[in-house]
C-alpha cells in the first residue's frame, strides 16, 4: 500500500520567517495530495490540496508544489505569523472503489515564535 | 458548513469494556471514515464506510468494529477494550457523489482504557 514520509516532525520559526514542510509517497498511482492544519483541540482542516496534473498551487501566504518524478511534495508557508502554529499532516489519495482512500504523514508540529 | 459531531471528547474505560464511538454528519456525505491519531504516527485509518451497511476495512482494522445503520451515522465498536487502544479518534465525511477528495473531520474523542 501507500507509504508517506512527513519531515520535520518539529519546526521552529520566527514570526515573518518561511516554513518548508516535505513530505514523499511511494505509490505512483496516487494523484490527489491534501494537507491539513489541526488546531489545539481540534480536528484537522484542508488547507490547500494539489492534483497530480499541476506542479503548484498557491493561496495567499501557503503553496504546495509536487514533483511526480520524485514522488515528493512541499508544503510552504511565507510570512508567517503566531496563527499558523499547529499540527500539519500531507497526505496521498488512492481511490479504491467508491472512496478516496487518504494515507497520512506523521504530522508536524510548528511553532511561530515571537 | 459542515458539521461533523462526535459523541463524546473525553471517555475513559475499563479493559474489556465494549466501548461505542458515535459519529454524525449533517451532510449527507456518502463517505465517513475512522482514524486513530497518536504521537508519532499520524493518523491511521481503522476502517471507511461508502454507503449505509458498507464497509471496508482501513490499514489497522484489528480489534475494531463499525456499524452504519443510517447514512449520517458511523460507529466504531472496540468490542474488549485494551489498553493499547488509548488513542485519539477521529472521524470524518467526504461527499463521494461530488468526486471531491477533502475529508471533514470531526473534533476527536480522546479515549483512555484502564
Amino acid at each position: 500500500g501507500e507509504n508517506v514520509e512527513q519531515h520535520p516532525s518539529t519546526l521552529s520559526v520566527q514570526e515573518g520567517d518561511s516554513a518548508v514542510i516535505k513530505c514523499t509517497y511511494s505509490d505512483s498511482a496516487s494523484n490527489y495530495f491534501p494537507w491539513y492544519k489541526q488546531e489545539l483541540g481540534k480536528g484537522p482542516q484542508l488547507i490547500i490540496d494539489i492534483r497530480s496534473n499541476v506542479g503548484e498551487k498557491k493561496d495567499q501566504r501557503i503553496a504546495v508544489t509536487l514533483n511526480k518524478t520524485a514522488k515528493h511534495f512541499s508544503l510552504h508557508i511565507t510570512e508567517t505569523q503566531p496563527e499558523d502554529s499547529a499540527v500539519y499532516f500531507c497526505a496521498a489519495s488512492i481511490r479504491t472503489g467508491t472512496a478516496s482512500k487518504l494515507t497520512f504523514g506523521t504530522g508536524t508540529r510548528l511553532q511561530v515564535t515571537l | 458548513d459542515v458539521k461533523v459531531t462526535q459523541s463524546s471528547r473525553y471517555l475513559v474505560k475499563r479493559t474489556g469494556e465494549k466501548v461505542f464511538l458515535e459519529c454524525v454528519q449533517d451532510m449527507d456525505h456518502e463517505n465517513m471514515f475512522w482514524y486513530r491519531q497518536d504521537p508519532g504516527l499520524g493518523l491511521r485509518l481503522i476502517y471507511f464506510s461508502y454507503d449505509v451497511k458498507m464497509k471496508e476495512k482501513g490499514d489497522i482494522p484489528e480489534g475494531y468494529s463499525v456499524s452504519r445503520e443510517k447514512k449520517e451515522r458511523f460507529s466504531l465498536i472496540l468490542e474488549s477494550a485494551s489498553t493499547n487502544q488509548t488513542s485519539m479518534y477521529l472521524c470524518a465525511t467526504n461527499d463521494g457523489a461530488s468526486g471531491r477528495a477533502e475529508q471533514f473531520f470531526g473534533p476527536g474523542t480522546r479515549l483512555t482504557v484502564l
